[in-house]
């Protein structure tokens, strides 16, 4: 099993749609976890930080599943700027940050 | 703080010659990661220093390739001889700690023809 999965995409969604996608990761010890945004031809930056269950910061939600490894993005509301590539990323206290490879988001008008 | 800033923004090579990318890390953060990102791979890390020494280099693809970090403020990805398989975006990134927010530059995309 890959370290960190996630379904490349892309997800096409309209304006005001709520969307959301996984990211199944293997290692247990994996503690809290971090949302990359990256646009396009851009570097990655930093979207949420998610401790213990969950987190929500405005339109975005973060759910952790720890039973079956897995947490998931929820972006509700979708506006054309939030286009991009939404890259999930373990974290343990053990080792470096390992990137997923991101899912693709297009929203359109 | 500019953030992390990396040179050249593009560069584009012949097969066989030398590259070297350059990077500045933001002020105070003891940790530098070089990582590497294609369509196929993802990020990949290459290498990390901590406090401007190398500490796990597993992921560097081959000899070809070395990075150095002689002070706190500079790092350099060298590729040498280059080849067509070494075309991608190369980013630098900074952080406090080894599992910390990573800040990154902007990016070396590379083109070796």
């Amino acid at each position: 099993r890959k370290e960190v999965e996630q379904d490349p995409g892309p997800f096409n969604v309209p304006e005001g749609a709520t969307v959301a996608f996984n990211c199944t990761y293997s290692n247990s010890a994996s503690q809290s976890f971090f949302w990359y945004r990256q646009d396009c031809r851009k570097e990655p930056k930093l979207l949420m930080s998610v401790y213990s269950s969950g987190n929500e910061d405005g339109r975005f939600t973060a759910q952790l599943n720890r039973a079956s490894q897995y947490i998931s993005l929820l972006i509700r509301d979708s506006k054309l700027s939030d286009s991009a590539t939404y890259l999930c990323v373990p974290r343990s206290g053990y080792s470096t940050l390992t990137f997923g490879k991101g899912t693709m988001l297009l929203v359109s008008p | 703080d500019a953030g992390v800033i990396q040179s050249p923004r593009h560069e584009v090579t012949e097969m066989g010659q030398e590259v070297t990318l350059r990077c500045k890390p933001i002020s105070g953060h003891d940790y530098l990661f070089w990582y590497r990102q294609t369509m196929m791979r993802g990020l990949e890390l290459l290498i990390y220093f901590n406090n401007n020494v190398p500490i796990d280099d597993s992921g560097m693809p081959e000899d070809r390739f070395s990075a150095k970090m002689p002070n706190a403020s500079f790092s350099t990805l060298k590729i040498q001889p280059s080849e067509p398989r070494d075309s991608a975006v190369y980013f630098c990134a900074s952080s406090t700690t080894m599992a910390g927010e990573a800040f990154f530059g902007q990016g070396t995309r590379l083109t070796v023809v």
